[in-house]
């Protein structure tokens, strides 16, 4: 069975950087971050290939934050600089259901939460 | 940005009823729709990918339907363990967006 595990999250103060990790027992696909404002619904922020090869990212966050994978290590990064009082979220790791695709996620972590202090 | 428009915000139902959910996209996302629910604490779960095929373990009860822009999940029958947070999903077309969500609640 498929596990991801977040980890990397914590209280930063606006302009500050955190580096969020997702480790991924089955590391063969394309992987996202979906992040979730207390009390609010879903938005997607980054989206990264099953080689790393490819990066997608929200407006929101396009510039500030950077995604990446090790593949040596089975984990995927979320490097996030810059950040505001508006990032404050639990932050989830997501894998797409299919190979052939980023989007529709099967499996996802339990979620990071990050809070950023103005 | 295809925007996903869900109604209504709150449907209360009792255990037993019948639960229609709605997802209108802003433009057509082909049949690249799919449904998730998210209880209270708890990460979202898929239950409904490509418009109408349910995911590994989700219940008969559950089923999608729509094509284009107009999307609907079905719950046939209402569980105690049905009443939860619906969001509608699309990845037809980046940004990959989400439904502001259907909150399903006991009546």
């Amino acid at each position: 069975e498929v596990q991801l595990l977040e980890s990397g999250g914590g209280l930063v103060q606006s302009g500050g950087s955190l580096r969020l990790s997702c480790a991924v027992s089955a590391f063969t696909y394309a992987m996202s971050w979906v992040r979730q404002p207390p009390g609010k619904g879903l938005e997607w922020v980054s989206s990264i290939s099953a080689t790393g090869d490819s990066t997608y990212y929200a407006d929101s966050v396009k510039g500030r934050f950077t995604i990446s994978r090790d593949t040596s290590k089975s984990t995927m990064y979320l490097q996030m600089n810059s950040l505001r009082a508006e990032d404050t979220a639990v932050y989830f790791c997501a894998r797409a259901f299919h190979i052939a695709t980023y989007g529709t996620f099967d499996i996802w972590g339990r979620g990071t939460m990050v809070t950023v202090s103005s | 940005e295809i925007v996903l428009t869900q109604s209504p915000a709150t449907l209360s139902l009792s255990p037993g009823e019948r639960a229609t959910l709605s997802c209108r996209a802003s433009q057509s996302v082909r049949n690249y729709l799919a449904w998730y629910q998210q209880k209270p604490g708890q990460a979202p779960r898929l239950l409904i990918y490509d418009v109408s095929n349910r995911a590994t373990g989700i219940p008969a009860r559950f089923s999608g339907s729509g094509s284009g822009t107009d999307f609907t999940l079905t719950i046939s029958s209402l569980e105690p363990e049905d009443f939860a947070v619906y969001y509608c999903h699309q990845r037809s077309d980046w940004p990959l967006t989400f439904g502001g969500g259907t909150k399903v609640e006991i009546k």
